[in-house]
């Protein structure tokens, strides 16, 4: 069975830092995916990493991929109040390849203080 | 391009009821996803239908199920509800649901059990 842990489960921040979010799962898999939470509301794609050693930027977040230490990280740098949110990894089922069945992790909530 | 939809938004039912919660994709999308979000559970995987055949199948017991009719909408429903199925469901679509193609998520039906 695919797990796919995630920590920490809750980050309190204050705005200027840097921080990282670790994304461990259990099983080979080439792809992973970052998504972001707001209260209520559904999950919007950050970030899609299709292979060992993929980096990704957007703004203030970065997210990499090691598929042989099956880890990602997401890393804040500087942060802002706009990125108080929950962020998910999820990693694509590895038996059929198929990317419409994912497991997610069990989620970050980030609070960015000012 | 018009994203997932889902409908009805919110649902208040009664424990024993039945419900039926809708799906209408990115047009063009062939593969539609449903997932469960619960604080206790987090995001499960509840099953995924592509070219109105159910391709890939979770943990849930029968009582929840679906469809997906020829022009890719879907449909799921949970018969004999129970409390601890309080939970948003979202649903997510992609092209063909394999390899490079990405899920795009709806908005959620939050369902409230009584």
């Amino acid at each position: 069975e695919l797990k796919v842990e995630q920590n920490p489960l809750f980050l309190s921040m204050q705005e200027g830092k840097n921080y990282t979010i670790y994304c461990n799962y259990s099983t080979t898999s080439d792809r992973l995916y970052w998504y972001r939470q707001d209260p209520g509301k559904s999950l919007e794609s950050l970030f899609v990493l299709l292979s060992n050693g993929a980096v990704k930027q957007e703004g203030r977040l970065m997210a990499s991929l090691d598929t042989k230490a099956r880890l990602s990280t997401l890393h804040i740098t500087a942060a802002v109040h706009d990125l108080s949110a929950t962020y998910f990894c999820a990693v694509d089922d590895p038996y059929t390849g198929t990317a419409s069945k994912l497991t997610f992790g069990t989620g970050t909530r980030l609070q960015v203080t000012l | 391009k018009a994203g997932v939809t889902q409908t009805p938004r919110y649902l208040i039912k009664t424990r024993g009821q039945q419900v039926t919660l809708s799906c209408s994709p990115i047009s063009g999308h062939r593969s539609v996803s449903w997932y469960q979000q619960t604080p206790g559970q987090g995001l499960q995987f509840l099953f995924e239908y592509f070219s109105e055949t159910q391709r890939n199948k979770g943990n849930f017991p029968g009582r929840f199920s679906g469809r997906q009719f020829s022009n890719s909408r879907s449909e799921m429903n949970v018969s004999t509800l129970e409390l601890g199925d309080s939970a948003l469901y979202l649903c997510a679509s992609s092209f063909s649901g394999i390899n490079l193609s990405e899920q795009y998520f709806g908005p959620g039906t939050r369902l409230t059990v009584t």
